[in-house]
C-alpha cells in the first residue's frame, strides 16, 4: 500500500537555525509531491510542490524541497527559520492512481 | 475567486444529534475532499469526489456518517447520530486538473460533540 512517512513528530528549534523536515513515500511509479503549512488555528496552505523538472523545488517564504528519486525522499528545507515558522508542516504525494495521501505531520516549534 | 467555503465554523452539539457540514468549493473544480483532522490521528481523508462521484469513501469512519455532493457547487458530510468522539476539525478542500492536483483548503469546521 502506498504511504507516506514523516520521521520528525515534533521539532524544535532557535531562530536562524537551519530546517529540515523528512519526507519519504512507498510508491515506485509516477508521482505528484507536496507540502503543505498549517499555521496554529489555521488550515492547510501549499508551500510547494513538484510534479516534474527541476527536482530542487523552491516555494514561498524561502522554503525548498529536493526530489531524490531514488531515495524515494522529498525533504523540506529552509536555511533560517523565524519564529513565524512555528507551524504543523504536512508533506502529501499523489500517484497516478489520484488519490492523495497525507504524512502524519512534524510540528516545527520555534524558539524566539 | 473567495476560495473554499465552509459552514458553519464552529459547531457544538450533543450527543445523539445530526450533524450537518457544508462546502462550497472553488468554482471549476471538479474534485472534492472531505478530511478529519485530530490530535490523536492527524489528517484523515474521509472520502473524495470527482465530477460529483463518490470515488473513495474507505475513509469514512463507520455508517453514522454519510457525504453527498448533488451539484458541482455544494457538498454536505453529515453525522448522524453524531458521538463524543467525533469532535474534529473537519475540512473540505477541492482541486481542478488544471492546478496540477493541487488541493486548495477551506477554513474547516470545528466540531464537538458533548
Amino acid at each position: 500500500a502506498q504511504s507516506v512517512s514523516q520521521h520528525n513528530h515534533h521539532v524544535i528549534l532557535s531562530e536562524a537555525a537551519s530546517l529540515e523536515l523528512g519526507c519519504n513515500y512507498s510508491y515506485g511509479g509516477t508521482v505528484n509531491l507536496f507540502w503543505y503549512v498549517q499555521y496554529p488555528g489555521q488550515h492547510l496552505q501549499l508551500l510547494l510542490k513538484y510534479f516534474s523538472g527541476d527536482p530542487l523545488v523552491k516555494g514561498i517564504k524561502g522554503f525548498e524541497a529536493e526530489f531524490i528519486k531514488s531515495k524515494f525522499s522529498f525533504n523540506l528545507r529552509k536555511p533560517s527559520v523565524q519564529w513565524s515558522d512555528t507551524a504543523e508542516y504536512f508533506c502529501a504525494v499523489i500517484s497516478s492512481a489520484s488519490k492523495i495521501i497525507f504524512g502524519s505531520g512534524t510540528r516545527l516549534s520555534i524558539r524566539p | 475567486d473567495a476560495g473554499v467555503i465552509q459552514s458553519p465554523r464552529h459547531e457544538v452539539t450533543e450527543m445523539g444529534q445530526e450533524v450537518t457540514l457544508r462546502c462550497k468549493p472553488i468554482s471549476g473544480h471538479n474534485s472534492l475532499f472531505w478530511y478529519r483532522q485530530t490530535m490523536m490521528r492527524g489528517l484523515e481523508l474521509l472520502i473524495y469526489f470527482n465530477n460529483n462521484v463518490p470515488i473513495d469513501d474507505s475513509g469514512m469512519p463507520e455508517d453514522r456518517f454519510s457525504a453527498k455532493m448533488p451539484n458541482a457547487s455544494f457538498s454536505t458530510l453529515k453525522i448522524q447520530p453524531s458521538e463524543p468522539r467525533d469532535s474534529a476539525v473537519y475540512f473540505c478542500a477541492s482541486s481542478g486538473l488544471a492546478e496540477d492536483n493541487e488541493q486548495f483548503f477551506g477554513p474547516g469546521t470545528r466540531l464537538t460533540v458533548l
